[in-house]
């Protein structure tokens, strides 16, 4: 079965420094992707990046990065400089061909807050 | 990306009636969209998978008869919570895919989602 694991549930970062959300997960799918999610107090999942099983390289999408190790089965993401905005609630996800691509398995969840 | 709306954001109905969700694809075609549920703090758990012109896929333990979806388009699908009760207030969220878009894990996108309080 798919299991996403994320151990942390809350963090706590001074604005503009880096922060690592983790990520584990489990599957026997032969080839999937791996995504994370920003969730604000309003609700709304906001798509921040993908990152592919047989991808070569890490994924980036500006200040966002991946983290991804393969044979740990880990898919950590990375925010560079924290903004007081990116305080939410971060998800991993994981889809693959076993659920013909479409079924997401969500994680528990962090929380992380941006202190000025 | 690709733009998902979900109508209403919020609704507060009396025990006993029904409330109907709408979730519509607005730049793109979605022969599959998603219904998820999430509880406060935690993280979103899959209802069920609604498909154009046929019956939605029920994930285990969630009530056929409670939540009815439809799918009647390809850019909208509805669910009705039935005959609510408190403990069906939570947070409904809709997503769909862009197929067309020809990769395989691309993103799903998410509606704004919909906080249900039944008094």
């Amino acid at each position: 079965a798919q299991k996403i694991t994320q151990t942390q549930p809350g963090m706590f970062v001074q604005e503009k420094e880096a922060v690592t959300l983790d990520c584990t997960y489990d599957t026997s799918d032969p080839s999937y992707g791996l995504f994370w999610y920003k969730q604000p107090s309003s609700g709304e999942m906001i798509f921040l990046i993908y990152q592919g099983s047989y991808d070569q390289q890490n994924a980036t999408e500006g200040r966002y990065s991946l983290n991804f190790q393969k044979a740990r089965k880990s898919a950590n993401l990375v925010i560079s400089a924290s903004q007081l905005g990116d305080s939410a609630m971060y998800f991993c996800a994981m889809r693959g061909v076993r659920d013909n691509f479409n079924k997401f398995y969500f994680g528990s969840g962090t929380k992380l807050n941006v202190k000025p | 990306g690709a733009v998902v709306s979900q109508h209403p954001s919020r609704v507060i109905c009396k025990s006993g009636t029904s409330v109907k969700i709408e979730c519509r694809s607005l730049d793109f075609q979605a022969t599959t969209m998603f219904w998820y549920r999430q509880f406060p703090k935690q993280s979103l758990m899959l209802m069920a998978t609604s498909n154009e012109g046929s019956k939605a896929t029920y994930e285990q333990g969630v009530e056929k008869d409670k939540f009815l979806i439809n799918h009647a388009s390809l850019t909208l699908s509805t669910l009705t919570v039935t005959s609510a009760h408190p403990e069906d207030s939570s947070f409904y969220i809709c997503s769909a895919r862009d197929q067309a878009l020809g990769r395989p894990f691309t993103e799903a996108f998410f509606g704004q989602g919909t906080r249900l309080t039944v008094v």
